[in-house]
């Protein structure tokens, strides 16, 4: 079964306002992955993390790789309305290739 | 490239009737994989294959089969439908080696309702 947990499961926010959602793991990950699922669309990658500490941003958007390399965090910040969607967090345990999704945070974004 | 394309978008089946769902990749890839997104429980593995030839099991894979004859395409197979197959599902496709490893590709998706 799924190793993730991933919260908050839904958040209600105005435009504007900063954004924080985690997962955690029981087993060690050597990637993390965070994805952004529009309506009606597939998961489309956002940010890939590789190593324990590892700090990236992609426009408003910033991932941190856990130095437990058992949990990931994602921040948005000054949310607008096209950040609404699902986003995932997912990676492959520890010596694994196979990547296990969380359940998802989604997000609604009030103008 | 096109990426990961899906057909159908839309099905609807009724219990008992099979049908396959066709995913197709033109990026080379050698890992591809099936999803299926329900309400709440985010996407579940359901079959992968890591390249021509093999296969394996994912997370849910009783009532669907899986070949992977060519690198492009990896077709889903649903033998006798149920209601509880009902869902959206989505292909991916990864490379397993270079910077953009364990890194997914999804398709667009098919929604299909067994009646």
């Amino acid at each position: 079964g799924q190793q993730l947990n991933q919260s908050p499961q839904s958040m209600f926010i105005q435009e504007g306002e900063d954004v924080s959602m985690n997962c955690t793991s029981s087993s060690i990950f050597n990637t993390w992955l965070w994805y952004k699922q529009d309506p009606g669309e597939g998961p489309v990658l956002l940010i890939a993390l590789y190593k324990a500490g590892e700090l990236t941003s992609n426009g408003r958007l910033t991932a941190q790789f856990g130095i437990t390399r058992k949990d990931s965090f994602l921040n948005i910040s000054a949310s607008i309305p096209s950040d609404v969607g699902i986003y995932f967090c997912a990676g492959p345990p520890g010596g694994s290739y196979i990547p296990t999704f969380g359940r998802g945070t989604s997000l609604i974004v009030h103008p | 490239n096109a990426g990961v394309t899906q057909t159908p978008k839309f099905q609807v089946l009724k219990t008992g009737q099979s049908m396959t769902l066709q995913c197709a990749q033109d990026m080379n890839h050698e890992y591809m994989s099936w999803y299926r997104q329900d309400p709440g429980m985010g996407l579940r593995l359901i079959h992968y294959s890591v390249g021509a030839g093999i296969t394996d099991q994912g997370e849910v894979p009783n009532g669907y089969n899986v070949s992977r004859s060519t690198t492009e395409d990896f077709p889903l197979r649903l033998l006798s439908a149920a209601p509880s197959q009902t869902s959206v599902y989505f292909c991916a496709s990864t490379p397993l080696a270079g910077g953009e490893a364990d890194t997914q590709y999804f398709g667009p998706g098919t929604r299909l309702t067994v009646l």
